[in-house]
């Protein structure tokens, strides 16, 4: 059961335009969520993440929307810059009772941006 | 700073075989996840460590274990190995229960024969 989808496993953006990364997400229990960006052969690095009680957080060029009575979250990468390109992973934090935190990944999606 | 590191690169082992993953966290970081990431699927969560204890495991079979140190490196043990068990395991660690920010190793590729 996919708890967070990542429907588009590739998005191709032009250097200056907008990039926008989807998520979508089944459990209404998760109260934090993450972006992460994945450079081949290295690990995941956080980029920004928001919590669950607030609609919009921004970060220089990086902006995560929440909505969630969608349960839809989004990233937004403006201006796209070449070294933008990488694979964008969601995640969503869930608490199991007495701090038994869980992040739940999605599949991903791979940006590139064209220069 | 130096950065999450883990040990191997990779790995090659043969079904039924053990496998053993290191990880040594970010100086002064107690909490070290383990995480699969296997081909055409997302990071899935396998194992939560902070101050030696296991806090917390996903969804796996009982032949995934780990045990972290007094220095808070960790270890990820694979018994019984499965064909499906191919993957790159992802380190991350933090400060306690750091869970809004973890900082990732480059991972281990396992390769089961």
């Amino acid at each position: 059961d996919q708890q967070v989808k990542q429907n588009s496993p590739s998005l191709s953006v032009q250097e200056g335009r907008i990039s926008i990364l989807n998520c979508d997400y089944t459990n209404s229990m998760f109260d934090y969520f993450l972006w992460y960006k994945k450079y081949p052969a290295e690990g995941p690095t956080f980029l920004i993440s928001i919590s669950s009680i607030k609609d919009k957080n921004e970060d220089g060029r990086f902006t995560v929307f929440l909505n969630k009575s969608a349960k839809h979250l989004s990233l937004h990468i403006v201006p796209s810059q070449p070294g933008d390109s990488a694979v964008y992973f969601c995640a969503a934090r869930i608490n199991s009772g007495g701090s038994n935190y869980k992040l739940t990944f999605g599949k991903g999606t791979l940006l590139t941006v064209n220069p | 700073e130096a950065g999450v590191t883990q040990s191997p690169t990779h790995l090659i082992k043969t079904r039924g075989q053990q496998a053993t993953l290191r990880c040594s966290p970010i100086s002064g970081h107690t909490s070290v996840y383990w995480y699969q990431q296997a081909l055409g699927l997302g990071l899935q969560f396998l194992l939560w460590y902070d101050e030696g204890e296991e806090r917390n495991r996903g969804n796996f079979p009982p032949r995934f274990s780990g045990r972290q140190f007094p220095n808070y490196s960790s270890e990820l043990n694979v018994n019984a190995l499965e064909l499906e068990d191919s993957a790159l395991y992802l380190c991350a660690s933090s400060l306690q229960g750091g869970w809004d920010t973890q900082y990732f190793g480059p991972g281990t590729r396992l390769t089961v024969l």
